[in-house]
Parts: structure tokens; C-alpha cells; sequence
């Protein structure tokens, strides 16, 4: 069956450390997402995809970046962790529908 | 004001009561609508998906969207301890695949 996995499920690293997560889907989707999700302000976009090579910056895009070079991929990358990026991400993908298929999170503490 | 807005409740109800959801948005430019669930600990799954306006039932889940008011519900009958989860709206414009999500309203069925 298709899916979409992140990894690693969950991470402790120090500030200003460079932190990369993993996100894969076996859908063969071109649209990729990634998510942080803190209290009290839901989900929030960070950097999107809509096809190899193709990146977009999302609403809290300063001090991540992404880079996609093939379909099933898109990796996460904070530049220099920061006590604010403790936070629960997610990342999702879409065949076009708009439903978005979420992978099951990566808890991250920067300490 | 944010482009949705959502109540986080929490809501705590007991087993067989009638739920409802609410969210507001203020983007007259969005037509499409869905409301996720997210588990515990787990990834966002959509529920329902809404395109305009109008009703949308399935099972014990309805949802309406009733953009004159800009104005989107989830309805559940029959609640059951399974529903408890944290329910989220979310909103798309015609020609983007990006949502827009509100903060989610966690939803506590008690036996």
C-alpha cells in the first residue's frame, strides 16, 4: 500500500545545530507539504513542492529550507536549530484533490 | 484576523450527544472545504471535503458550508468515545493546492 512516512519519529538536538528530517511518499504525488503544529496556533505551512525542483515558501518559511530532486522525497532542513522550532512537524502530500496525506510527525526539542 | 478562525475548544460531551463544529473564514476567494481528525499523537486525515457550498453527509457526519456567511460546520450524531479527537477545518482557493487550516478543536466523547 501506498504511504507517506517521516523519519526520525523523534529528535533531541542543541541550538544552533543543523537538523535535517526525512519525508517519503510511495504515492508518486507531485504536491509536498511540510507542517509545524504548536499549541495554540494549529497547523501552519512552512515550505511546499509542487514538483521536482520546484520549492515554495510557506507562512513560516524563515530558518528552514527544502530542496526536491525526485518525486517521492522532500527533506526538511533547519539551518541553525532554535529553541522556537521545538515543535511537532508533518509532512503531507496531494495527487491534485486537495486531500492532503499526512505522514505520522516528527517531534523535535531543540534544547 | 486570520483567514480562519476556529474555537479550541475543548469540547467534552457525553456518548450519543449531537456535536458541532464551527469555523469562519473571511477569504471569499476559498472553494473548497474540508474538516481532518487527528488522533493523539498521530497525522491529520481528512473527513470530509466539501467544494462551494451545500451539505455533504456521511454516516453520522454532516458537513455544511454556507459561504454567504462564510460559515462551514461539521456536524456529529451519535457521538461516540472513538470521535474524541482534535478536529480540524481547513480551506483551499480555486488553483492552489495549499490549505489553510484552523487551530482545531479537540472533542472528548465521554462513555
Amino acid at each position: 500500500d501506498a504511504e507517506i512516512t517521516q523519519s526520525p519519529r523523534h529528535k533531541i538536538t542543541e541550538t544552533g545545530r543543523q537538523v535535517t528530517l526525512a519525508c517519503h511518499q510511495t504515492w508518486n504525488h507531485n504536491n509536498m507539504f511540510w507542517y509545524r503544529q504548536d499549541l495554540g496556533h494549529g497547523l501552519r505551512l512552512i515550505h511546499y513542492s509542487y514538483g521536482v525542483h520546484d520549492t515554495n515558501k510557506g507562512e513560516v518559511s524563515d530558518g528552514y529550507s527544502v530542496s526536491r530532486s525526485n518525486t517521492e522525497d522532500l527533506p526538511l532542513t533547519l539551518e541553525s536549530a532554535a529553541s522556537s522550532q521545538t515543535s511537532v512537524y508533518f509532512c503531507a502530500s496531494s495527487g491534485g484533490s486537495r486531500n492532503q496525506y499526512f505522514g505520522p510527525g516528527t517531534r523535535l526539542l531543540v534544547l | 484576523q486570520k483567514e480562519v478562525e476556529q474555537d479550541p475548544g475543548p469540547l467534552s460531551v457525553p456518548e450519543g450527544a449531537i456535536v458541532s463544529l464551527n469555523c469562519t473564514y473571511s477569504n471569499s476567494a476559498f472553494q473548497y472545504f474540508m474538516w481532518y481528525r487527528q488522533y493523539s499523537r498521530k497525522g491529520p486525515e481528512l473527513l470530509m471535503y466539501t467544494y462551494s457550498s451545500g451539505n455533504k453527509e456521511d454516516g453520522r457526519f454532516t458537513a455544511q458550508v454556507d459561504k454567504s456567511s462564510k460559515y462551514i460546520s461539521l456536524f456529529i450524531r451519535d457521538s461516540q468515545p472513538s470521535d474524541s479527537a482534535t478536529y480540524l477545518c481547513a480551506m483551499s482557493g480555486r488553483g492552489s493546492e495549499k490549505l489553510v487550516f484552523g487551530k482545531g478543536m479537540k472533542l472528548t466523547v465521554n462513555p
